[in-house]
């Protein structure tokens, strides 16, 4: 089985300020993760995936994300937000065993940057 | 460039009649398909996932069903919609490696009342 936690429902951070958008997740193997954001009334769009090798991973619009092994974590990060970032995030996580054709999402976290 | 197609955009529909939500893909071939509701702007639920023409999986029993006549053309419909089907609708689509992302049409919000 295979699950992934977005513990805050929404982050708020001043434009300009760094922010993290947080995502624990757990599968049977290793998994395969990734990042979306959603605009109002529109669809997802891919950010950026963690599949192996480097644990920082970058992706659009300056966003990244640290891949922490120990920790189950793939927090989401950007050194300086902006106020068009606002909008909400889902993490998602496919274990690689199994050859599984379904992805799990979060429940999304609501960005909020503040002018 | 591969590009995905959803409509209608929005949608308002009585309670008991039915329907049919359309989503094409252009610009690949034997793309795994899927619907997604989204309730209360918020979580993801998979309604049905496709690997293949003819091909449905269902992952919770309900008031829809899903098919998919052509290898790029994914339909979700029901015979008599209830008030709890009211939501935004999302199909996506991914290549069949298990690394690759998914990439999402623009949705469909419909309200049944």
């Amino acid at each position: 089985a295979q699950s992934v936690a977005q513990p805050e429902d929404q982050v708020n951070v001043a434009e300009g300020n760094p922010l993290t958008v947080k995502c624990t997740y757990s599968v049977s193997g290793n998994p395969y993760l990734f990042w979306y954001v959603q605009y109002p009334n529109r669809g997802l769009q891919f950010l950026l995936k963690y599949i192996t090798g480097d644990n920082l991973v970058k992706g659009s619009y300056g966003f990244e994300a640290e891949f922490n092994k120990s920790q189950t974590s793939f927090h989401l990060k950007k050194p300086s937000a902006l106020v068009s970032d606002s909008a909400l995030y889902f993490c998602a996580v496919r274990d690689r065993a199994g050859g599984y054709q379904k992805v799990t999402f979060g429940t999304g976290t609501k960005l909020q940057v503040i002018p | 460039s591969q590009t995905i197609h959803q409509w209608p955009a929005t949608l308002v529909q009585p309670v008991g009649s039915p329907l049919s939500l359309e989503c094409t893909v252009e610009g690949t071939s034997n793309p795994n398909l899927y619907w997604y509701r989204q309730a209360a702007g918020r979580g993801l639920q998979l309604l049905f996932y496709s690997v293949g023409i003819g091909q449905i999986s269902s992952e919770v029993p309900q008031n829809l069903s899903a098919s998919r006549p052509q290898d790029r053309q994914f339909i979700l419909s029901s015979k008599k919609l209830l008030l709890s089907d009211s939501g935004f609708y999302l199909c996506a689509w991914r290549t069949g490696g298990p690394n690759t992302e998914a990439f999402f049409g623009q949705g469909t919000r419909l309200t049944v009342v």
